[in-house]
């Protein structure tokens, strides 16, 4: 059985701050995919990035960078500079190997940035 | 390119009616998968259709069934409904193929209330 675990309900910071949001997965799948997917108040979950088992390599985008570490079963997301329009439930999750490549979700960090 | 859109918005049912969702997916994509969502909660994979036919299945009722359209749009129908049905019902397309994880794109996702 996969397992996605957010372990951060909710997190507060004020504008500028960097910030993590961890992740850490459980799947005895050798061939998985790792997900991050932001929830804005209106509903609709965005995509944000998805990294194969066999990339290790942390990638960079703006002002958010990913963190995948197969040693510890985790791919946490940074934001740097962090915005009021970063505001938002933050959602990891894992893809299987199976044909239906359902994602398991986390229960997700809501992330809160004051002005 | 037009997006993932879903219909109704939101729905308001009584306990033990029928509700049908409709969603249209991103141009180009052939994979519908669909997913409930409880309040404070990640979204739970339902089922996904692959060019029509049901491609997998998570842990749901048969109460809750599906279609896939020759446009690939798509239909989740949910009978008898209870209480806890009550949930933000988020659609996602892919364009699938075996072997390969497609990043799924979700709609706007129709809020059911289940009184």
């Amino acid at each position: 059985a996969q397992k996605v675990t957010q372990a951060q309900t909710e997190i507060s910071v004020v504008e500028k701050e960097d910030v993590t949001l961890d992740c850490v997965y459980e799947t005895r799948d050798t061939t998985y995919y790792l997900f991050w997917y932001k929830q804005p108040p209106s509903g609709e979950l965005v995509f944000l990035i998805r990294r194969n088992s066999f990339d290790e390599q942390n990638e960079i985008s703006g002002r958010y960078s990913w963190n995948f570490q197969k040693s510890t079963s985790s791919f946490n997301f940074t934001i740097t500079a962090s915005q009021v329009v970063d505001s938002a439930v933050y959602f990891c999750a894992l893809s299987d190997s199976g044909s239906a490549r359902q994602l398991t979700f986390g229960s997700g960090t809501q992330l809160t940035v004051l002005p | 390119e037009t997006g993932v859109t879903q219909s109704p918005t939101h729905l308001i049912k009584t306990r033990g009616q029928q509700v049908t969702l409709r969603c249209s997916s991103q141009s180009g994509h052939n994979t519908v998968s669909w997913y409930q969502q409880a309040l404070g909660q990640g979204p739970q994979f339902i089922f996904q259709y692959y060019r029509e036919e049901e491609n997998g299945r998570g842990n749901f009722p048969p109460r809750f069934s599906g279609l896939q359209f020759p446009n690939y749009s798509s239909e989740l129908n949910v009978n008898a409904l209870e209480l806890d049905d009550s949930a933000l019902y988020l659609c996602a397309s892919s364009l699938g193929a075996r072997g390969l994880s497609y990043e799924q794109y979700f709609g706007p996702g129709t809020r059911l209330t289940v009184t």
